[in-house]
């Protein structure tokens, strides 16, 4: 069964810092990978997509990358602000039905 | 521009009582999705639909049960609530099963079972 982690939890960092978000899976035959956000109290707003043949997708200053063969993708936030600060979740899909979540990284970006 | 709407967005139930949760989406999407979020277990999938009139469990489909009469709706039932499905359930839909369709999800509903 396909294991989704994201190390660390959580993550504290003053503003302006640049800032990388880890995601790792066990099983690399995946459709592809999501990255969402999180504000408490609220749903998932998705962030960017990544397909199975892609390397990279970049959305402003956010920045996400995919590496199949050694089960990792990363989240690159440039120029951090506070209004950063939320729960970053990312997610594989197998097929239309199989998707696996990991538990997120809890971002604060202090002023 | 609603998106995913889940109704309603707080619920207190009795174990054994039962209740309907209600996800509709606007964006004429085929497939949608069940999901319960637990505190450190990430998002797991309880039950899905690609299309109007189908639905199949997911990965943790007990004690609940689908339905999808129309397009626009996903209906999730507790048939006799237990205190394990206190939990946050989340509906999201996609336009189709494809490697480049990702989905989009509702603000979540918070059920308690005491």
């Amino acid at each position: 069964k396909q294991e989704v982690t994201q190390i660390p939890a959580a993550l504290s960092v003053p503003e302006g810092e640049n800032l990388v978000l880890n995601c790792s899976f066990t099983d690399s035959a995946i459709y592809n990978l999501q990255w969402f956000r999180q504000d408490p109290g609220k749903g998932l707003t998705s962030l960017l997509l990544i397909q199975s043949s892609q390397r990279e997708q970049t959305s402003g200053r956010l920045n996400a990358s995919l590496d199949k063969s050694s089960g990792r993708s990363t989240l690159y936030i440039a120029a951090s602000q506070p209004g950063d600060s939320a729960t970053y979740l990312c997610a594989v899909k197998h097929n239309f039905n199989k998707f696996y979540f990991g538990s997120g990284t809890k971002l604060n970006v202090k002023p | 521009n609603a998106g995913v709407t889940q109704t309603p967005k707080f619920r207190v139930l009795k174990t054994g009582q039962s209740m309907t949760l209600l996800c509709a989406q606007d964006m004429n999407h085929e497939y949608m999705y069940w999901y319960r979020q637990d505190p450190g277990m990430g998002l797991r999938l309880i039950h899905y639909s690609v299309g109007e009139g189908t639905t199949a469990k997911g990965e943790v489909p007990d004690g609940y049960n689908v339905s999808r009469l129309k397009k626009q709706n996903f209906l999730l039932g507790l048939e006799s609530a237990a205190p394990s499905q206190t939990s946050v359930y989340f509906c999201a839909s996609s336009y189709g099963g494809g490697p480049n369709q990702p989905q989009h999800f509702g603000d979540g509903t918070r059920l308690s079972i005491l």
